[in-house]
C-alpha cells in the first residue's frame, strides 16, 4: 500500500529538540525519491521547509533539518519556540501510484 | 513578487461541476510543472493533479480520475482545474502549487491561498 506513515502528533519544551517521522516503502521513500516537509499554519498555505531530503529554502531558519534513511525520513526542530506549534507534512513520489503522495500530517505541540 | 492567486470556489450540489482558476504572476509560468492539492476539512493535504509546462502531461489521484480535468493557459499565465460529478467527498480547499524543477518528484515551492470547494445539497 502506498502510503506515508507520520505520527498524528509530538510535543516538547520550549528550546528542546523534536523529530517527525515519515514511513513509507520501496515504491517511494525506499526508492530513492526525495523527500520533502512543510509547515502549514492555521488558515494559510503550506510552505515548504525542506526539500530533496535535507535542503532548506532561503528563509527557513537552520533550526529545521531533514535526513532519509532506507524507506524512512525524519523532520528534526531544535531549539523549538511557540511559533513552531502547528501541522507538519512530509511528501514524496510514489512510482505505484504514478504520483505525489503526502503524509497524514503532525501536529507539534510546544509544551 | 512570485505569486500564485486561486479563484472559482463555491458551494455546489453533488453531481455538479465547477472551474478553479489560478493566476500565476512574478516568472515564467510555462517553465514550471504546476500541481493541486487539496485539504478535506480535519483531514491532511491530498495531492490531486499535475501538469506540464507545455500542458501536454497531466497525471491525477485514483480518487478523481475521469471527473477531473487539469489545465493551462500560457497566455493568461492561468491554471484551471475542471471539476465535474463532483461528490461530498471532494468537499476541501484547494490549492495550485509550483514544483520546483520539471520532475513530478520535486517539491512544491510557492503555493497559493487557497479556494473552499463545498459540495453540499
Amino acid at each position: 500500500q502506498s502510503v506515508l506513515t507520520q505520527p498524528p502528533s509530538v510535543s516538547g519544551a520550549p528550546g528542546q529538540r523534536v523529530t517527525i517521522s515519515c514511513t513509507g516503502s520501496t515504491s517511494n521513500i525506499g526508492a530513492g525519491y526525495g523527500v520533502h516537509w512543510y509547515q502549514q499554519l492555521p488558515g494559510t498555505a503550506p510552505k515548504l521547509l525542506i526539500y530533496d531530503n535535507n535542503n532548506r529554502p532561503s528563509g527557513v531558519p537552520d533550526r529545521f533539518s531533514g535526513s532519509r534513511s532506507g524507506t524512512s525520513a525524519s523532520l528534526a526542530i531544535s531549539g523549538l519556540q511557540a511559533e513552531d506549534e502547528t501541522d507538519y507534512y512530509c511528501q514524496s513520489y510514489d512510482s505505484s501510484l504514478s504520483g505525489s503522495l503526502f503524509g497524514g500530517g503532525t501536529k507539534v505541540t510546544v509544551l | 513578487e512570485v505569486q500564485l492567486v486561486e479563484s472559482g470556489g463555491g458551494l455546489v450540489q453533488p453531481g455538479g461541476s465547477l472551474r478553479l482558476s489560478c493566476a500565476a504572476s512574478g516568472f515564467t509560468f510555462s517553465s514550471y510543472w504546476m500541481h493541486w492539492v487539496r485539504r478535506a476539512p480535519g483531514r491532511g493535504l491530498v495531492w490531486v493533479s499535475h501538469v506540464d509546462g507545455d500542458g501536454g502531461d497531466a497525471s491525477y489521484a485514483d480518487s478523481v480520475k475521469g471527473r477531473f480535468t487539469i489545465s493551462r493557459d500560457k497566455a493568461k499565465n492561468t491554471l484551471y482545474l475542471q471539476m465535474n460529478s463532483l461528490r461530498g467527498e471532494d468537499t476541501a480547499v484547494y490549492y495550485c502549487a509550483r514544483g520546483r524543477g520539471q520532475w513530478l518528484q520535486d517539491a512544491f515551492d510557492i503555493w497559493g491561498q487557497g479556494t473552499m470547494v463545498t459540495v453540499s445539497s
